[in-house]
C-alpha cells in the first residue's frame, strides 16, 4: 500500500482478554518496528524485525507480549491477558532497510483495557 | 544506558524562530532523527542527521554534533500549525550489535501563539 497500515484503529477490551494488533508495512520495506506510546509520553521501543533475521525483542515489557512477522510482510503484535497498564497507542513503523534514513509510521492502534 | 533528553514544553510566537535541543547518551550511534507529532496522530518524519553539521529543509533545519551528543531542530517563520510535539530519536545498537533500534526522547510540546 501507499503507507503503513494498522488495524484495528481502536480497540476496547476487557482486562484479562487477549488482543491482536496488525501492521501492514509499506511494500518492499524490510525493516519493521513496533512502539508503544502511553498518553502524553514518548515512544517506547518494543520489537524490531529485519528481513529474515532474528527479531530484536529486547523492548517487550513482559512475556504477555509477543510479535510475529511473516517474511517481509504483515506483522502481528499479540498481548495476552491484557492489563489496564497496557492501555496505549501501539505504533508500527517501517523503512526500506535497517539503515533507511526515513522511517514511516502508521496511524497506530489505540488500545483501551477496561 | 540510553538517555535522550529534550525540554518538556516550549512556547513561541507566530513568525518567530525556535530552537529545540536534544542531548543523547547511547551505547552506539548511527543517525539522529526528528519527528513531528500532532495530538492523536502518528509521528511524521522531519529530518535525519548522521554526520556533523546542519541540514536545511525549508523552514526546518537540524544540527548534529556527535562529539557533544547534541542536536537541535530549528523552526523558522513559525506558523500556528507548527504547534505539535517534536520527537528526537537516535538509532542505537540492537541486541545483536547491529544498528536497528530507534530510541526516542519523551518529546517537546511546542505551543505557537499569535
Amino acid at each position: 500500500g501507499a503507507g503503513v497500515s494498522q488495524s484495528p484503529s481502536n480497540k476496547v477490551t476487557e482486562k484479562g482478554k487477549d488482543v491482536e494488533l496488525r501492521c501492514d508495512p509499506i511494500s518492499g520495506h524490510t525493516a519493521l518496528y513496533w512502539y508503544r506510546q502511553r498518553l502524553g509520553q514518548g515512544l517506547e521501543f518494543l520489537i524490531y524485525f529485519q528481513g529474515n533475521s532474528a527479531p530484536d525483542k529486547s523492548g517487550l515489557p513482559s512475556d504477555r507480549f509477543s510479535a510475529e512477522r511473516t517474511g517481509e510482510s504483515v506483522s502481528t503484535l499479540t498481548i495476552q491477558r491484557t492489563q489496564q497498564e497496557d492501555s496505549a497507542v501501539y505504533l508500527c513503523a517501517s523503512s526500506l532497510t535497517w539503515a533507511g534514513n526515513t522511517i514511516y509510521f502508521g496511524e497506530g492502534s489505540w488500545l483501551t483495557v477496561v | 544506558g540510553q538517555n535522550i533528553d529534550q525540554p518538556t514544553e516550549m512556547t513561541a510566537t507566530e513568525g518567530a524562530i525556535v530552537q529545540i535541543n536534544c542531548t543523547y547518551q547511547t551505547s552506539g550511534f548511527n543517525g539522529l532523527f526528528w519527528y513531528q507529532q500532532h495530538a492523536g496522530e502518528a509521528p511524521t518524519f522531519l529530518s535525519y542527521n548522521v554526520l556533523d553539521g546542519l541540514e536545511e529543509k525549508g523552514r526546518f533545519s537540524s544540527f548534529l554534533s556527535r562529539s557533544k551528543g547534541y542536536s537541535y531542530l530549528l523552526l523558522k517563520e513559525l506558523q500556528m500549525k507548527d504547534s505539535a510535539s517534536y520527537l528526537c530519536a537516535v538509532r542505537d545498537r540492537g541486541f545483536s550489535g547491529g544498528y536497528n533500534k530507534l530510541i526516542f526522547g519523551a518529546g517537546t510540546r511546542l505551543a505557537v501563539h499569535p
